[in-house]
């Protein structure tokens, strides 16, 4: 059973427009939220997070937001660049010593 | 930011050789490390995690005697693939996350192309 889910494999955006990409889970007990950026046989890269106690984090041109009520969280890269064209893994923890539990990663290619 | 070496890149080996692969935190004491596998267009998959000094604890499904760990010191980890066989070869990936504070990102290695001919 999937405990984080990346609904969708793929994603096209024009340059300089908004990615938005999204990610739902299932454990309500996940209470820390990261992003992870992996370009094609590279590790992933850390890129933002969130604690559940928070809404909203903000990182210069990313940002996470956090909906509790719904299990759901969000990518927001604005404005979006060709090099920021990769794989985008969401991830959930429960507590501090808590394994990562990954989703299957959204493909973002960001168009000229 | 934090840096975590994995080595080597790239194995290609014949069936039946031993391969192992290191992974080191350059500027971080790593109380915890991790070693996953990724297949291809599948999500990372957990295989094992090892604290400094303690046996690894290993995901389900994960064979021990297969997949060695060790984590001997706080910076240093290895992961051996003993008498590798072609199904064994995937992306391997390690990962360290230093202190206990809960907000602390894991960092991941750039992984190894494991390759068994």
């Amino acid at each position: 059973d999937q405990q984080v889910k990346q609904n969708s494999p793929s994603l096209s955006v024009q340059e300089g427009r908004i990615s938005i990409l999204n990610c739902d889970y299932t454990n309500s007990m996940f209470d820390y939220f990261l992003w992870y950026k992996k370009y094609p046989a590279e590790g992933p890269t850390f890129l933002i997070s969130i604690s559940s106690i928070k809404d909203k984090n903000e990182d210069g041109r990313f940002t996470v937001f956090l909906n509790k009520s719904a299990k759901h969280l969000s990518l927001h890269i604005v404005p979006s660049q060709p090099g920021d064209s990769a794989v985008y893994f969401c991830a959930a923890r429960r507590g501090s010593q808590g394994n990562l539990i990954f989703g299957k990663g959204t493909k973002l290619s960001v168009k000229p | 930011g934090a840096v975590v070496s994995q080595h080597p890149s790239r194995v290609i080996c014949k069936s039946g050789t031993s391969v192992k692969i290191e992974c080191r935190s350059l500027d971080f004491q790593a109380t915890t490390m991790f070693w996953y596998r990724q297949f291809p267009k599948k999500s990372l998959m957990l295989m094992a995690t090892s604290n400094e000094g303690s046996k690894a604890t290993y995901e389900q499904g994960v064979e021990k005697d297969k997949f060695l760990i060790n984590h001997a010191s706080l910076t240093l980890s290895t992961l051996t693939v003993t008498s590798a066989h072609p199904e064994d070869s995937s992306f391997y990936i390690c990962s360290a996350r230093g202190g206990s504070e809960w907000n602390q990102p894991q960092h991941f290695g750039d992984g190894t192309r494991l390759s068994i001919l």
